[in-house]
């Protein structure tokens, strides 16, 4: 099966610029995550979907950050204003958690985002 | 909320040599546990994962312990060749309607040749 798609695979903004990344999951997963990776750290949760739902975004900057899933298939991260500290890799994850079955989170190739 | 650590942050080892790459976990309601192996540059890969009703977990040269009572799991990599060289990192979860997991730091694994 075709895996998480996400685009564009790097990206170099100023400060202030506004930025928009774009995840597919694997089809039919209904579960869908945005990490955020800084260089040395393991990812780091900032939003997770349930079909178009957001099941949790405590983690997310909402004063800059945002992110949506309108159809229920794939999704948008947005960052606007961008700071130095954004500098990091966006990873997108899928899943199909079903009662008996795997719940793997499969990750997407993530984005490489760079703030000068 | 959950709190993983991960340790050590890097590990050097000969090759054919075994590794163990050890964490510890917060939350006592976390019940599962996977490890993910990321190559330099690519996505990270799920490579074994442990439930909590199961203290041991084997597939071929890995394997993953969990230890529920002193909250503490380790991956466990034998025979280690150089392919194995990557960063690896553990990760907790509580059950739920969608799993939401909470990462390690990570662990630079090199195998030397």
């Amino acid at each position: 099966e075709a895996g998480v798609a996400q685009s564009p695979r790097y990206k170099i903004i100023e400060k202030r610029q506004s930025v928009a990344f774009w995840c597919n999951p694997i089809s039919g997963h209904a579960t869908l995550y945005w990490y955020q990776q800084i260089l040395g750290q393991g990812p780091k949760l900032l939003i997770q979907f349930q079909n178009n739902g957001v099941v949790d975004d405590s983690q997310l900057p909402k004063d800059r950050f945002s992110a949506e899933r309108l159809k229920g298939v794939d999704s948008t991260l947005k960052i606007q204003p961008a700071k130095l500290e954004d500098s990091a890799v966006y990873l997108c994850a899928s899943s199909f958690p079903v009662t008996g079955s795997s719940d793997t989170q499969y990750f997407g190739p993530g984005t490489r985002l760079t703030v000068l | 909320g959950e709190n993983v650590e991960q340790h050590p942050s890097t590990l050097s080892v000969q090759e054919g040599d075994s590794a163990v790459i050890k964490c510890t976990y917060s939350d006592s309601a976390s019940n599962y546990f996977p490890w993910y192996k990321q190559e330099l540059g690519k996505r990270p890969q799920l490579i074994i994962d442990i439930r909590s009703n199961v203290g041991e977990k084997k597939d071929q040269r890995i394997a993953v312990t969990l230890n529920k009572t002193a909250k503490h799991f380790s991956l466990h990599i034998t025979e280690t060749q150089p392919e194995d060289s990557a960063v690896y990192f553990c990760a907790a979860s509580t059950r739920g309607s969608a799993r939401q997991l909470t990462f390690g730091s990570g662990t630079q694994l090199t195998v030397l040749p």
